[in-house]
């Protein structure tokens, strides 16, 4: 099972970008990469998915890289209501199991 | 309102005691989940059902039982051999065409 790599925080300023990176050099050619991002003491907010193409929809965008080892998920414009943990994960087998990493804690700051 | 509903929001349990934390979903989807997470930590898979009447062990199963009889509801008993159940609860579920899991408000267990 493919494995993730984040940072641990990261900082943004309100309405600047927020890109958040990941690795997952271990990654398998049919394995998406998900985001998920949770605030204090709710339930994981689905975000957005993607296997090789770069996806956008209305909350983010997600860049991935052509060999797919790593992603970046942006939010372009970020907001104080964009305060929290971000994960970055790939659905492993045919459960669908999501596997979780401790994410990547982002502050957007006024 | 669609969408997943796990209750209670807080739920206090005394040692040795068994407790059951419920999750309902109305978006008609076939799997549900159950994940653990411990503070400042990433979610941890404790049971998942594909299908009613069927179920799987995750990765941290031992002192959980679940049961799915109906397909939307997948409670979990935390049982007393649950050596360390104070923890943040969180169901989820994901329609069977679909890939993404999408998780309800999450109940917090403490023991006393």
């Amino acid at each position: 099972d493919a494995k993730t790599t984040q940072p641990t925080s990261m900082d943004c300023a309100e309405g600047r970008a927020a890109n958040l990176p990941c690795n997952h050099s271990t990654i398998s050619g049919n394995e998406y990469v998900y985001w998920y991002r949770q605030i204090h003491s709710q339930g994981p907010q689905y975000i957005i998915h993607g296997l090789k193409n770069n996806e956008t929809n209305e909350m983010a965008s997600l860049i991935i890289t052509e060999d797919r080892k790593s992603s970046t998920l942006i939010l372009p414009h970020a907001t104080l209501r964009d305060t929290a943990v971000y994960y970055c994960i790939v659905r492993a087998g045919n459960n669908r199991k999501l596997i979780w990493g401790l994410g990547t804690s982002l502050a957007v700051n006024p | 309102d669609g969408g997943i509903t796990q209750s209670p929001k807080y739920l206090f349990r005394k040692e040795g005691q068994n407790v059951t934390l419920s999750c309902e979903q109305n978006l008609n989807h076939d799997a549900m989940y159950w994940y653990r997470q411990d503070p400042g930590q990433g979610l941890r898979l404790i049971y998942y059902s594909q299908i009613v009447n069927d179920f799987q062990k995750g990765d941290i199963a031992e002192g959980y039982s679940v049961s799915r009889e109906k397909k939307e509801s997948f409670p979990l008993t935390v049982t007393s051999a649950q050596k360390n159940p104070t923890a943040f609860y969180l169901c989820a579920s994901r329609g069977a065409s679909q890939e993404t899991q999408y998780f309800g408000p999450g109940t917090r267990l403490l023991v006393l």
